[in-house]
């Protein structure tokens, strides 16, 4: 079974508007952490944001926020007003604790922003 | 702070040959990481060091190869090259590793190798 799951493959967003991109994870470790990155066609891995397993509140960072919904096993990215320089690509990742670095990513989502 | 540096940023080779590629980590931090991404297979984890030893390994054959230095900088090798060993090949690095780390990875730009 996929460890990460990202069922679209391609996004559209109108500049200023908000846009959820969906993410479910399958793990049974009970400590695990869930990431998001954006890849730029430069190709460098941007983090940003974090949420982990037995955290309460949902996270944010400034335009992004963490949808968890952990008995759904969901993790999904909101950015809310979307900016031209938000067009990229976006992963979902989880790191499970017992397997130390090693990311499980998803297939990621294309986002683009039209003006 | 420096980032992650990763060297070279492209290289083409044919196939047979072999290349080594290097990665410095952010000072301080002693996990590297190794992943390959390819349009088919997406982001794959090679493997990873801590304080100069593999920690854990991914599913990819014994061509791919790796080492960290004393100084936490790593190189992996990829021997004997095919054609779908074209590919982004990412570094990441963190502090720690396991259970005493719970922060994200710092990727570089990534070494783009094409094999023809």
């Amino acid at each position: 079974a996929q460890k990460i799951t990202q069922t679209q493959p391609g996004m559209f967003v109108q500049e200023k508007e908000a846009v959820t991109l969906d993410c479910t994870y399958d793990t049974s470790d009970p400590s695990y952490g869930l990431f998001w990155y954006k890849q730029p066609s430069s190709g460098e891995m941007i983090f940003l944001i974090y949420q982990g397993s037995y955290d309460q509140q949902n996270a944010t960072e400034g335009r992004y926020s963490l949808n968890f919904q952990k008995a759904r096993k969901s993790a999904n990215l909101v950015i809310s007003a979307s900016q031209l320089g938000d067009s990229a690509m976006y992963f979902c990742a989880m790191r499970e604790t017992n397997t130390g670095n090693q990311f499980y990513f998803g297939t990621g989502t294309s986002l683009t922003v039209i003006p | 702070k420096a980032g992650v540096t990763q060297t070279p940023r492209y290289l083409i080779k044919t196939r047979g040959q072999q290349v080594t590629l290097s990665c410095s980590p952010i000072s301080g931090h002693r996990s590297v990481s190794w992943y390959q991404q390819t349009p088919g297979q997406g982001l794959q984890f090679l493997f990873e060091y801590f304080s100069e030893t593999q920690r854990n390994k991914g599913n990819f054959p014994g061509r791919f190869s790796g080492r960290q230095f004393s100084n936490s900088r790593s190189e992996m090798n990829v021997s004997t090259l095919e054609l779908g060993d074209s590919a982004l090949y990412l570094c990441a690095s963190s502090w720690g590793t396991g259970e005493y780390n719970t922060g994200e990875l710092f990727f570089g730009e990534g070494s783009r190798l094409t094999v023809l």
